[in-house]
């Protein structure tokens, strides 16, 4: 079982340049979320998702867009890559259970800004 | 503001020492309580949660934390740390139904051998 999958796991970017962050779950979780690492910050959201075709922005979403197409991908889209974002970013899935619900976490794409 | 406050950004501890990680997180409501662990290289995984019940709740490896409302904490706690609990502690809190999560700043946990 799969569970959450990110890809790329490292990225290096230019300034100025874009790129997507690819996100999939199989565990037809309805909620989807993507949140970034920062050192000594803990993890912040910047957007998730309630289901296909429903997005909303999280803490941090400024620079950074997403879609959600289809239950299973959530992806994350970068369109001018700045040093503010070099980070540690995580997608995460749950199911729609009400309190409680434990959310799964992909292994993360530490992305540079350079 | 709804937020999270972990106490402790950095603990060294020698094996076999007990474990407390202090958490306080700030929100009138009613709340979800969880704490994950991220071993190095690795994503994170929930230890345990409390959301109703017993406020004392056990997790996976042996850790545990209760939940005090009067004190707006969830402190984790392991009688007897490993080696292998080396690894950064996450304490989250969540409200309503959505799974959205409000992180602490996170402890880092280093055990020696």
């Amino acid at each position: 079982n799969a569970g959450v999958t990110q890809t790329p796991k490292f990225r290096i970017l230019k300034i100025g340049q874009s790129m997507t962050l690819q996100c999939t779950q199989d565990m037809n979780h309805n909620y989807m979320y993507w949140y970034r690492q920062d050192p000594g910050m803990g993890l912040k959201l910047i957007y998730y998702s309630v289901g296909a075709g429903i997005t909303d922005k999280g803490e941090v979403p400024n620079g950074y867009n997403v879609s959600r197409s289809t239950t299973e991908d959530f992806p994350l889209r970068l369109e001018l890559a700045a040093p503010s974002q070099t980070s540690v970013y995580f997608c995460a899935s749950s199911k729609s259970e009400g309190r409680g619900t434990e959310a799964f976490f992909g292994q993360g794409t530490r992305l540079t800004v350079v | 503001a709804q937020s999270v406050s972990q106490h402790n950004h950095h603990v060294i501890l020698s094996e076999a020492a007990s474990l407390e990680l202090g958490c306080n997180y700030s929100y009138g409501g009613t709340v979800n309580l969880f704490w994950y662990v991220q071993y190095p290289g690795q994503h994170l995984q929930l230890l345990l949660k409390y959301f109703s019940g017993d406020p004392l709740v056990k997790g996976i490896k042996g850790f545990e934390a209760e939940f005090i409302k009067s004190k707006f904490s969830f402190n984790l706690r392991k009688p007897s740390v490993q080696w292998s609990d080396t690894a950064e502690y996450f304490c989250a809190f969540g409200s309503g139904n959505t799974g959205k999560l409000i992180f602490g700043q996170g402890t880092t946990l280093q055990v020696k051998p």
